[in-house]
């Protein structure tokens, strides 16, 4: 079956560290994946998109890297705060044609002081 | 000024009833959607209407029936309630393309008793 995996164990780290959030996929070839953070009683909020012709993307903290090969996205934060702290989201469209965002279930960070 | 917004948050319920959640976007985007978020944090597509016409219904019971009144809305209004429908429910809305980020409200919690 077609599947999206994210490291279902939350992600326990210090400040200033750098978090590596992880998400592979099976049985899709998608044109492209987003990133999405979640906050406790809030809806997703889109942080990053990265295609597939793109091995690297970044937005000041974050870097999100795509492997096609290995079908596998990482999710970077980088010099991490406690504001940082949520859950982050992958998700990839199902059929490349905009409009059906199949997601992960969802990394939670949590970032110490 | 709210982006996508829906009414209510919380919704608690018995069994059998009828309800309704509302959803309104003002990003003047095309596309809108239905999402079901549960308790595993799985983010579910239900529907998405593009301009007020279906264009994705996945399985999901008939006693769920999406309305687009225009295409600024996006209302869901469930039937027969079960217990197996308490979840969370995102409305989110994007613009048609492919790769268009989806921007979420921020959920209606659904609990049947």
């Amino acid at each position: 079956s077609q599947k999206i995996e994210q490291n279902s164990e939350a992600l326990n780290i210090q400040e200033g560290k750098t978090a590596t959030l992880t998400c592979n996929y099976t049985n899709y070839s998608p044109a492209y994946l987003q990133w999405y953070r979640q906050d406790p009683g809030r809806g997703p909020v889109f942080l990053l998109l990265i295609r597939e012709n793109e091995k690297e993307k970044r937005k000041e903290r974050l870097k999100v890297t795509f492997d096609t090969t290995l079908k596998q996205s990482l999710f970077h934060i980088t010099a991490s705060q406690p504001a940082d702290s949520a859950t982050y989201l992958c998700a990839l469209d199902e059929y490349n044609q905009g409009g059906k965002l199949i997601f992960g279930q969802g990394t939670e960070l949590s970032v110490k002081p | 000024d709210t982006a996508v917004s829906q009414t209510p948050k919380y919704l608690v319920t018995q069994m059998g009833n009828d309800k309704s959640i509302k959803c309104e976007q003002n990003l003047g985007h095309d596309t809108m959607y239905w999402y079901k978020q549960d308790s595993k944090k799985f983010l579910k597509i239900m529907f998405s209407y593009n301009n007020k016409e279906l264009i994705i219904n996945e399985t999901v019971p008939n006693r769920f029936s999406p309305k687009s009144p225009d295409k600024a809305h996006l209302n869901l209004h469930i039937n027969s309630l079960e217990l197996g429908d308490s979840a969370v429910y995102f409305c989110a809305s994007s613009h048609p393309r492919e790769s268009s980020p989806l921007h979420f409200g921020n959920g209606t919690r659904l609990t049947v008793t």
